[in-house]
């Protein structure tokens, strides 16, 4: 049981790029979340599933796509990547609620600088 | 919208002193209020969670409480240990049985603990 595995670790990008950073947990959770982190700022949504098939925008989604096409996977995609995306992103799961457990599981993170 | 604010950004406390973040939201309709902790480098995790039901919750040196009608809810950490430096974040939501919902995040709090 690995929980929720981001990967790239670390990402550098020049303006423009594209990539797809990589999401998978193996709880067979059914909500999924993509945060990033700014200092001073927290924690802001970008998008989530709530299954597969289904996504919703968040707080901060401009310049971000995603896709839910199995229940383990929930890859967050930049399409031409800015300075201003320069951030540590998290992926996050939790179960629909039955037991009364909402915890949230994260991922290690994504460090991705933009230059 | 959804909205968290979190008092104070940092905060500075001699080891056995009690620690307390406060947090105010604005959604009167949220019920669910988790409290996360993020080491240096590393993700964060859940330490305490309270639904709107209930008023207090404690776990060993760890606390919360929620005041519905004043809409804030509080972190209290007793005995504090240098191990408890870490950036504390609140968050804030809405849970149903069989549901989830996304999380609304405060902007972190840095506590220090001296020796």
């Amino acid at each position: 049981n690995a929980g929720v595995t981001q990967t790239p670790k670390f990402q550098v990008l020049k303006t423009g790029q594209s990539m797809t950073l990589q999401c998978a947990q193996d709880m067979n959770h059914e909500y999924m979340s993509w945060y990033r982190q700014d200092p001073g700022m927290g924690l802001r949504l970008i998008h989530y599933s709530v299954g597969a098939g289904i996504t919703d925008q968040g707080e901060v989604p401009n310049g971000y796509n995603v896709s839910r096409s199995t229940t383990e996977d929930f890859p967050l995609r930049l399409l031409s990547a800015a300075p201003s995306q320069t951030s540590v992103y998290f992926c996050a799961s939790r179960p629909l609620d039955r037991f009364g457990n909402y915890g949230y599981t994260f991922g290690s993170g994504t460090r991705l600088t933009v230059v | 919208g959804e909205n968290v604010e979190q008092h104070p950004s940092t905060l500075s406390v001699q080891e056995g002193d009690s620690a307390v973040i406060k947090c105010t939201y604005s959604d009167s309709a949220s019920n669910y209020f988790p409290w996360y902790k993020q080491e240096l480098g590393k993700r964060p995790q859940l330490i305490i969670d309270i639904r709107s039901n209930v008023g207090e919750k404690k776990d060993q040196r760890i606390a919360v409480t929620l005041n519905k009608t004043a809409k804030h809810f509080s972190l209290h950490i007793t005995e504090t240990q240098p191990e408890d430096s870490a950036v504390y974040f609140c968050a804030e939501g809405r849970i149903y049985t069989g549901t989830a919902s996304k999380l609304t995040f405060g902007t972190g709090t840095r506590l220090q603990v001296t020796l």
